[in-house]
């Protein structure tokens, strides 16, 4: 039973430029989660997907946007980036409410 | 507004030695708590977690911890340490709601280094 896959495993952009991360959750999960874990710090949530909406968002600027489809999978995306976007994102997984959050190996984004 | 606080960055203990990493709350709502542990250049492990019932919490490769209403703390602890205990710790809680979802709100961590 596959767990949290994340894609790409690095990425290096720059400055002003837009990415795309991808999550494919828990085999049985229909919920997905994004969070931010910058350098040395514990990760920061940006936001949750359920039933393909937002269904809560952290501080974060409108930058930041989501996407779930209908097989659960998701995206992130970040426009204009900023060299302080430089982070390990971070995808997890869980039963909708609030089941237990599963979280993959993360995408490593480096902003130049 | 849920908050954590986790005491000391950085612990260092013997290889056998008691681990004792703190961490206290803050929650509006009854707390659901966790303990992740992460290696370098992976993703977070779930250790253990407290949602309601019984106060003292078992988790994987050895590790426990106790959630104290009184104090609001969630300290986790391991007997004997061992060198693979050597990663980066995470205290969590949810900001959990029926209609809402959840979040996880994060301490900034703790890093575990185990000597021989």
């Amino acid at each position: 039973d596959a767990g949290v896959t994340q894609s790409p495993t690095h990425l290096i952009k720059t400055r002003g430029q837009q990415v795309t991360l991808r999550c494919s959750p828990k085999s049985g999960h229909d919920t997905v989660s994004w969070y931010q874990q910058a350098l040395g710090q514990g990760p920061q949530f940006i936001f949750q997907y359920y039933e393909e909406e937002e269904r809560q968002r952290g501080n974060f600027p409108d930058r930041f946007s989501g996407h779930q489809f209908p097989n659960y999978s998701s995206e992130l995306n970040v426009n204009a980036l900023l060299l302080g976007d430089s982070a390990l994102y971070l995808c997890a997984s869980s039963l909708w409410p609030t089941d237990t959050q599963y979280f993959g190996p993360g995408t490593r984004l480096t902003v130049l | 507004a849920q908050s954590v606080t986790q005491l000391g960055s950085h612990v260092s203990v013997s290889e056998g030695a008691l681990v004792l990493l703190r961490c206290n709350y803050s929650s509006s709502v009854p707390p659901y708590l966790f303990w992740y542990v992460q290696y370098p250049n992976q993703g977070l492990q779930l250790l253990l977690k407290y949602t309601t019932g019984a106060t003292l919490v078992k988790g994987i490769n050895g590790f426990e911890a106790e959630f104290k209403k009184s104090e609001t703390s969630f300290h986790l602890t391991k007997p004997s340490a061992h060198m693979s205990d050597a990663a980066e710790y995470f205290c969590a809680v949810s900001d959990h709601g029926e209609t809402s979802g959840s979040r996880l709100t994060f301490g900034e961590g703790t890093q575990l280094t185990v000597n021989p």
